[in-house]
């Protein structure tokens, strides 16, 4: 069964830093293309960042860029969002979600783990 | 790239039929046949119902169904049912980079 579990979440000031992990199993995880995709409270989903599978290539939302780092350790079937700077806007659930390649929808989801930007 | 448009809500009684239309650009919609929807309960995660326009993943209710034409893709659901009762969102993939995806603003469908 393909399991998605973020983790990491959690009250930051402003202007502080968080690690989100999401840690997969079910799949063989080094063959599928990864993303973060948040929804603030009582808002629609916003697609964050994404990597391919050997994490050679990576995109961001214009409005994390240079603020946020997307990674992936193969080896430990896990993807990383390391978040920098963050601000209130970044408040929201952030969910790791899958495709495979050649593939241009997410198939799975995880249950999201909530992020609060606040002072 | 600004969010698909999606209308706020829609309803209909058990039995029905209803359909949210999902509109973009030659940039997104239009451009690509990589429109994709998903399904949303409160306080759950999103689950993928079509994709690729007008297919669905295993395990999905043959009562839904997509379609596309131009800028405007669109998500029936037949034969609507109480569980039916949620938020729907499209997605598309973009021809941009940043974003290399794109979401619908998000349909709240009640059934009555």
């Amino acid at each position: 069964e393909v399991q998605l579990v973020e983790s990491g979440g959690g009250l930051v000031q402003p202007g502080g830093s968080l690690r989100l992990s999401c840690a997969a199993s079910g799949f063989t995880f080094s063959s599928y293309e990864m993303n973060w995709v948040r929804q603030a409270p009582g808002k629609g989903l916003e697609w964050v960042s994404y990597i391919s599978s050997s994490g050679s290539t990576i995109y961001y939302a214009d409005s994390v860029k240079g603020r946020f780092t997307i990674s992936r350790d193969n080896a430990k079937n896990s993807l990383y969002l390391q978040m920098n700077s963050l601000r209130a806007e970044d408040t929201a659930v952030y969910y790791c979600a899958r495709h495979e390649h050649f593939a241009y929808y997410f198939d799975y989801w995880g249950q999201g783990t909530l992020v609060t930007v606040s002072s | 790239q600004s969010a698909l448009t999606q209308p706020a809500s829609v309803s209909g009684s058990p039995g029905q039929s209803i359909t949210i239309s999902c509109t973009g650009t030659s940039s997104d919609v239009g451009g690509y046949n990589y429109v994709s929807w998903y399904q949303q309960h409160p306080g759950k995660a999103p689950k993928l119902m079509i994709y690729d326009v007008s297919n669905r993943p295993s395990g999905v209710s043959n009562r839904f169904s997509g379609s596309k034409s131009g800028n405007t893709a669109s998500l029936t659901i037949s034969g609507l049912q109480a569980e039916d009762e949620a938020d729907y969102y499209c997605s598309s993939y973009t021809s941009s980079s940043t974003p290399l995806y794109v979401f619908g603003t998000g349909t709240k469908v009640t059934v009555l």
